[in-house]
């Protein structure tokens, strides 16, 4: 079955950098692009952008850019999400996500999720 | 970006009675909306894709509806497994975006 298991909760200090691993299972990595979506404590979801995996080449949402970076280790079927210069803004849980088989069909499969937590 | 506006905020509900959550749309989404069901502590799950086309293993008692900019999701005979918080999200144009959620609990 299609499985996306991420790595384990992290707490950072600001200024640092975090790492977030997205592994899957159960289908053909390439196939399919990785979302991530961001939802801090007690809020609302919030869409960060997408990695093609089979160029890829990373797209982000107009929050996400700078300090954000998608990238992938194919041969090992994982995405990862690097957060550097960590704010506390930052704190937050972040999902990475798979659209389902069919076109038009959004985030069918979602990982367990990560919670970062920021603090001096 | 497409703004997606849902309500009501929170709602209490009895078991067995009949739920409605709405969400509009700041512009026609042409039924390129889902519905995704979030438990405490847990990922969301996709419950309703192209407005009104439940995903594989959901519950007949979910159903989805709308057109345009109005779209809504109907829980009927309300489970205590349904508590949860309900997201609404286009996927029309990018960036997808997410209603800011209802939390469904019980009375």
């Amino acid at each position: 079955q299609i499985q996306l298991v991420q790595s384990g909760p992290e707490l950072k200090k600001p200024g640092e950098s975090v790492k977030i691993s997205c592994k899957a299972s159960g289908y053909t990595f390439t196939n399919y692009g990785m979302y991530w979506v961001k939802q801090a404590p007690g809020q609302g979801l919030q869409y960060m952008g997408w990695i093609n995996t089979e160029t890829g080449k990373p797209t982000y949402a107009d929050d996400f850019k700078g300090r954000f970076v998608f990238f992938l280790e194919t041969s090992a079927s994982t995405a990862y999400l690097q957060i550097n210069n960590l704010k506390n803004e930052d704190m937050a849980t972040y999902f990475c996500a798979r659209a389902g088989d069919y076109p038009g069909i959004p985030f069918a499969y979602w990982g367990q999720g990560t919670l970062v937590t920021v603090s001096s | 970006d497409i703004q997606m506006t849902q309500s009501p905020a929170s709602l209490s509900a009895s078991l067995g009675e009949t739920v409605t959550i709405e969400c509009l749309a700041s512009e026609d989404i042409y039924s390129n909306l889902a519905w995704y069901q979030q438990k405490p502590g847990k990922s969301p799950q996709l419950l309703i894709y192209y407005a009104n086309s439940l995903n594989d293993g959901v519950p007949s008692r979910f159903s989805g509806s709308g057109s345009g900019t109005q779209y809504s999701l109907k829980i009927n005979s309300l489970q205590s497994e349904d508590v949860s918080i309900y997201f609404c999200q286009q996927n029309y144009d990018s960036p997808p975006t997410f209603g800011g959620g209802t939390k469904l609990e019980l009375k």
